[in-house]
């Protein structure tokens, strides 16, 4: 559900290493499920997302796993570059067009 | 290009007064929303609309105030009666019935109090 209050957590890799960022989605009906990405002082941009009729999913060194049964939801990145440190959100949604619930986020950080 | 636009990037606000945070999209988007976030945070929704004249609370809505007078734009007023409004907002924006829809996000609005 929305953030309350919360402290992100944070998860540090080294850079090459492939990185996994966890979340659990709270509504069993959702049937769209999205990750993004937000760079310090910026807006949150779009990285990838998944229907509810798959369990995985891939882009550019992106992978979404879905597991339906346990509401869990992971982002695979591989070979994490600095770049790629910043909060990760997933979000979930259950109706075209209807209000998508946000994750607390997850903050990753990337040691050269 | 077509996006979504906020304004101003930063934005001061004296005790006691309200302030408007503007948010237009030209990406023919019939739901926009306002979202809320504080540093270290997660988003917390304020205000949304799905369509123009109509608009819903959000779960922190109290101290602020929206309009949805055009299909483009979706502004925010932050009033006096907010009493913690320093924070950085979101606006965002999707289309209905379409085949996916995740938002398309703004570059946000830094608001501090002074």
């Amino acid at each position: 559900g929305e953030s309350v209050g919360l402290h992100l957590p944070t998860l540090s890799v080294q850079e090459g290493d492939n990185s996994i960022i966890n979340c659990a989605y709270s509504n069993s009906a959702s049937d769209y499920f999205i990750w993004y990405k937000q760079e310090s002082g910026k807006g949150p941009q779009f990285i990838i997302d998944i229907r509810s009729n798959m369990d995985k999913r891939q882009g550019q060194r992106v992978t979404v796993l879905l597991n339906k049964t346990v509401k869990h939801l992971s982002l695979q990145i591989a070979a994490t570059q600095p770049g790629d440190s910043a909060v990760y959100f997933c979000a979930e949604g259950y109706n075209q067009g209807g209000k998508l619930i946000f994750g607390q986020g997850t903050e990753l950080s990337v040691k050269p | 290009d077509g996006g979504i636009t906020q304004s101003p990037k930063y934005l001061f606000r004296k005790e006691g007064q309200n302030v408007t945070l503007s948010c237009e999209q030209n990406l023919n988007h019939d739901a926009m929303y306002w979202y809320r976030q504080d540093p270290g945070q997660g988003l917390r929704l304020i205000y949304y609309s799905q369509i123009v004249n109509d608009f819903q609370k959000g779960d922190i809505a109290e101290g602020y105030s929206v309009s949805r007078e055009k299909k483009e734009s979706f502004p925010l007023t932050v009033t006096s009666a907010q009493k913690n409004p320093t924070a950085f907002y979101l606006c965002a924006s999707t289309t209905m019935g379409g085949i996916g829809y995740g938002y398309t996000f703004g570059s946000g609005t830094r608001l501090t109090v002074v």
